[in-house]
This record gives structure tokens, sequence and C-alpha cells, in this order.
């Protein structure tokens, strides 16, 4: 099955520096890699999905690159402010001969973004 | 817009007993998922349902059930509830499996003691 792994655990940058998660994922069949933001005591939401016929994708100050070959995805935040403070989880989804699999995510990364 | 929603926000439930934790959605979504979240080990799902009346296993299934009687309930039971059952759980819905927006309850946290 789908194993995901996702570096660094925490990362902690200074306000209107840029920060990068990085995941990786073990089957090629994977073909769905959303990310998901949850704060502190809330529910996950996602704020940015991509599709792997899609090398990049941008909305803001957040962007999503996708690498197929080497099996990995990375989330890049520009500008942070505190507000973007919080825990960081990629997911990947297979795809096998049109039967979706379900989401299998990473253990997390905690971004604390200093004023 | 209610979206999803779970009962209750938190129990406290002594080893051995029995629990069941609700999940309502109604956004006519047909896949729903029960996760788990531990620190350190992010998202595990415990049991998925493609729509109703079928479910499947996750990553972590062993000392849960579900069911999925209707496009709008999943409830998650705990049958004789242990120690490592303390965590933080929860339920999922997407109009898809596994290949669109998934919508998260506000979450359960479940102590066994």
């Amino acid at each position: 099955g789908e194993n995901v792994e996702q570096h660094p655990s925490t990362l902690s940058v200074q306000e209107g520096d840029s920060a990068v998660i990085k995941c990786t994922y073990s089957d090629s069949a994977s073909n769905y890699f959303p990310w998901y933001k949850q704060e502190l005591g809330k529910r996950p939401q996602l704020i940015i999905d991509i599709r792997s016929n899609v090398g990049e994708k941008k909305d803001q100050r957040i962007a999503v690159t996708l690498n197929k070959t080497a099996k990995h995805f990375s989330l890049h935040i520009t500008e942070t402010q505190p507000e973007d403070s919080a825990v960081y989880f990629c997911a990947a989804s297979p795809n096998y001969g049109g039967s979706q699999g379900n989401l299998i995510f990473g253990k997390g990364t905690k971004l604390s973004v200093k004023p | 817009t209610a979206g999803i929603t779970q009962a209750p926000t938190s129990q406290i439930l002594a080893a051995g007993r029995s629990m069941t934790l609700r999940c309502t959605q109604d956004m006519r979504h047909n896949a729903m998922y029960w996760y788990r979240q531990d620190l350190g080990l992010g998202l595990r799902l415990i049991h998925y349902s493609n729509t109703a009346g079928t479910t499947g296993k996750g990553e972590v299934p062993d000392g849960y059930s579900v069911s999925r009687a209707n496009t709008d309930d999943f409830p998650l039971t705990l049958a004789s509830a242990v120690p490592s059952q303390t965590s933080v759980y929860f339920c999922a819905s997407s109009q898809g499996l596994g290949n669109t927006e998934a919508f998260f309850g506000q979450g359960t946290r479940l102590t066994v003691v």
C-alpha cells in the first residue's frame, strides 16, 4: 500500500521568509496529492491540491510542485505570516485501473512563524 | 450549513466499556472516513465507506467497527475500549473516494482510562 513520508516534522521561520515542506510517496499509482492545514484545536482543512497531470499549482502565497519521476511533492509558502503557523499534512491517493484508493497522510509538519 | 458534525466532542471512557462515536454529514457525499490523530503519527485511517451499504478497512482497523446504513451517517464503534485507543478521532467525507476534497468534522477527543 501507499506510504507517505513528510519532512521536516517541525519548521520555524521568521515572518516574511519562505517555508518549504517536502513529501515523498511510495506508490507510483498515486495521482492525487492534497495539502491540509490544521490550526491548534481545529479540524484539518484543504489548502491546495494537485493532480498527477500537473507539475505545479499556485494559489496566492501557496504553491505545490510535483515530481512524478522522483515520487515527491512539496508545499511552498512565500511571505509567511504569523497566521500561517499550524500543522500541515500532505497526502496521496492511488488509482488502480480506474479505482481510486484512500487518502494516506504524512505525519505532519508543525510550522511556526515568528513575528 | 452544518457540513459534517461529530458527537460527542469529548469523552472519558472506562477500559472495557463500549462506545459509539457519531458522525453525520448533510452534503450528500458518497465517501466517508474515520481517522485517528495521535501526536507524531499524523492522521491514520481506521475505516472508510465508498457509498452507503459498503465499508472497508483502513490502516488501523483493529478494535473498531463501522456501519453505513444511509448516506448521511457513519458511526464508529469501540466494542471494548483499551487505553491505546485514547486519541482524537476525526470523521470526514468527500464526494468521491480519495480524489476530491475531504471535509472533516470537529473531532472527538476520547480518553480511555
